[in-house]
């Protein structure tokens, strides 16, 4: 079946590192994406990780790929307050016609 | 710039009407996609179309119809059939397979 299930709510304090994490179903996703929305707006394609890789380090995010428990995490270093937002972790689910499957996302807050 | 416009950004509805989201992108994607998101919740996939003249339902299909004459355009008609039309709607598209979506920053449809 399609699920990616996120955590809802995450808060952290300035400065501090923030970890998100997701489960996915698709043992065959060849992507794995991270997306950030801030209030009132489209969704920004953060960052993505490739499913033969591990790890992918962009600046401050990491992300870490666990395919054997189907588990993807997305790492902030330096958490800052325009990090505030809400993170939405993605697959491409392979049934027919690939698409894009979603978690319900995570809102990160952060405060000083 | 190249990109994806979704418009308008806002729009209101009386109940019974049928209204139609314009969705044009120039990245040259072969894909794209109708999304439905709602208050606290993840994205619901309406219509997708990985190819000119070709489109496929999704999870949330009733009530909404698209169509796909030219590659750079995917527009969405939300029908008098939709019960609970009120929503934030997001149109993205990607090269073929879902892979590397792009979103455009969203209308917000709401029904008085």
């Amino acid at each position: 079946g399609e699920d990616v299930e996120q955590s809802l709510f995450l808060s952290v304090r300035e400065g501090d590192s923030s970890v998100i994490n997701c489960t996915y179903t698709d043992s065959s996703s060849t992507y794995l994406y991270w997306y950030k929305q801030e209030p009132g707006a489209g969704l920004q394609l953060l960052t993505y990780i490739f499913s033969n890789m591990d790890m992918k380090q962009d600046q401050r995010l990491t992300v870490l790929l666990n395919k054997k428990d189907k588990h993807l995490s997305l790492r902030i270093a330096d958490t800052q307050t325009g990090d505030s937002a809400i993170y939405f972790c993605a697959e491409i689910f392979s049934g027919g016609y690939n698409k894009l499957i979603f978690g319900a996302g995570t809102r990160l807050a952060v405060h000083p | 710039d190249g990109g994806i416009t979704q418009s308008p950004k806002y729009l209101f509805r009386k109940e019974g009407q049928n209204v139609t989201l314009s969705c044009e992108q120039n990245l040259n994607h072969d894909a794209m996609y109708w999304y439905r998101q709602d208050p606290g919740q993840g994205l619901r996939l309406i219509y997708y179309s990985q190819i000119v003249n070709d489109f496929q339902k999704g999870d949330i299909a009733e009530g909404y119809s698209v169509s796909r004459e030219k590659k750079e355009s995917f527009p969405l008609t939300v029908t008098s059939a939709q019960k609970n039309p009120t929503a934030f709607y997001l149109c993205a598209s990607s090269i073929k397979g879902a892979q590397l979506a792009f979103f455009g920053q969203g209308t917000r449809l709401t029904v008085v």
